[in-house]
């Protein structure tokens, strides 16, 4: 069964240290890999799509990359303003334009 | 350009009533896509619309569960005798063909 899973499930840093958030994947024939930011009460909005390994993608202080069975958002220095739940989804080959998407990773920064 | 805009915001029915969420699309956008997010749970695929057509309801419950687009006016996901279990956030996104989606807000749906 393809899945999809977002580690860790929760992440509190300091504003200023930079760490990683991981997706990893097991499909069967992999379309595109979505990242998400979700703040409480809105819908997800859209940050990255990877479409092939070793592809990287960056926006201000975060960066995507992509290897063939996992996917990382980098963040540097981040700032409390960055506090949000980032998702991961898939998008198979297979399928239509469906995602699957993982449970997420809820960051907390801190000033 | 207005966004995906989804109403209401928050809806309140009894077990037994029913729900009618509804979603407009971003001006130009034929595909329309439909997921649930339950407490604790990640986004799950419900149904993808384009107009007038259901392209996968794969992920829609059997019972119970429609999905309509027609051709004026906004889609339309609705609940018949809704149960407890049916509380969630429900997020409709719209794209253009072969492209990228955008969400909306969301619709937040308690049964007492």
């Amino acid at each position: 069964e393809d899945q999809v899973t977002q580690s860790p499930e929760a992440l509190r840093l300091q504003e200023g240290e930079s760490s990683s958030l991981n997706c990893s994947y097991t499909v069967s024939g992999l379309r595109g890999l979505f990242w998400y930011r979700q703040d409480p009460g809105k819908g997800p909005e859209f940050l990255f799509t990877l479409y092939s390994a070793g592809e990287e993608k960056e926006k201000e202080r975060l960066k995507a990359t992509l290897t063939k069975k996992e996917s990382f958002l980098h963040i540097t220095a981040p700032k409390p303003e960055d506090s949000a739940t980032y998702l991961c989804a898939v998008q198979f080959n297979s399928g239509y334009s469906t995602l699957t998407f993982g449970k997420g990773t809820m960051l907390l920064v801190s000033p | 350009n207005a966004g995906v805009m989804q109403n209401p915001r928050h809806l309140v029915r009894r077990r037994g009533q029913e729900a009618r969420l509804r979603c407009s699309p971003m001006k130009g956008h034929s595909h329309v896509y439909w997921y649930r997010q339950l407490p604790e749970e990640g986004l799950k695929f419900m149904v993808y619309l384009q107009k007038e057509n259901i392209i996968d309801e794969s992920g829609m419950p059997k019972e119970r569960f429609s999905a309509e687009f027609p051709k004026e006016g906004p889609s339309i996901l609705r609940i018949q005798q809704v149960v407890r279990g049916d509380s969630a956030a429900y997020f409709c996104a719209s794209s253009p063909p072969a492209s990228d989606y955008t969400f909306g807000s969301g619709t937040r749906l308690t049964v007492v």
